[in-house]
């Protein structure tokens, strides 16, 4: 089993407050990506990870900001989000140059106030 | 515009019989096609891809068959199982790692007892 943790499993936030979502892998895989889902859609991409390095950001608002600290931990932190911004965030991870499945994390559900 | 579409956003069979769930692609730059499963408020669980140098790719009651001249691919689950019931999303890339994932809008299946 390839195994992504999530941190927290649920968040509750203002839209003033500032909180981070955390992602940890320890498969050694070098791709680290950032999805959101709403309810009854796809996931869609928002950050890419390779060797650390952010490589596809997909347009996504300043009030969502990624960092990868090292190759095991991914984070995002949110800052004055939106209500339209709760979903289901998915943390997945790749080989990167190797590999073509991703594996996803369990998520988190944000819930903006 | 939707490069994968899953047309059938819904599927009931009956436990024991074959289910199979449908996928249609538009880009011919994808090379790489995969499978995922997922349960409410959970993370996709990977199932089984298949190359596009591959017209088929089998794993225990999974098969993938790829119709790469129709632009067309799908999933076969034989015998179906109650715990199958979830909903199907079937997702394409260009192959070499980190590259982006194109997700259908799923579809809905439904093993009955």
């Amino acid at each position: 089993d390839t195994e992504v943790t999530q941190t927290p499993k649920h968040l509750v936030m203002g839209m003033t407050n500032k909180k981070s979502l955390k992602c940890e892998q320890h498969m050694g895989h070098r791709a680290m990506y950032w999805y959101k889902q709403k309810a009854k859609k796809p996931p869609e991409l928002m950050f890419v990870y390779s060797y650390e390095k952010l490589s596809i950001n997909e347009s996504v608002p300043s009030r969502f900001s990624p960092e990868c600290p090292n190759s095991s931990l991914l984070n995002l932190h949110l800052h004055a989000l939106q209500p339209e911004d709760s979903a289901l965030y998915l943390c997945a991870i790749s080989q990167g140059r190797a590999g073509n499945e991703q594996f996803f994390g369990p998520g988190t559900r944000l819930t903006v106030l | 515009d939707q490069q994968v579409k899953q047309n059938s956003p819904s599927l009931s069979v009956q436990e024991g019989r074959i289910s199979i769930l449908n996928c249609d692609y538009t880009n011919s730059m994808f090379d790489y096609f995969l499978w995922y499963k997922k349960y409410p408020a959970e993370g996709p669980t990977f199932l089984i891809s298949i190359s596009s140098i591959k017209d088929k790719n089998e794993d225990g009651r999974f098969t993938v068959f790829l119709n790469k001249s129709a632009k067309h691919l799908s999933l076969h689950i034989v015998p179906s199982q109650p715990g199958d019931s979830a909903v199907y999303f079937c997702a394409a890339k260009t192959q070499g790692g980190s590259e982006k994932l194109v997700f259908g809008k799923g579809t809905k299946l439904t093993v009955n007892p």
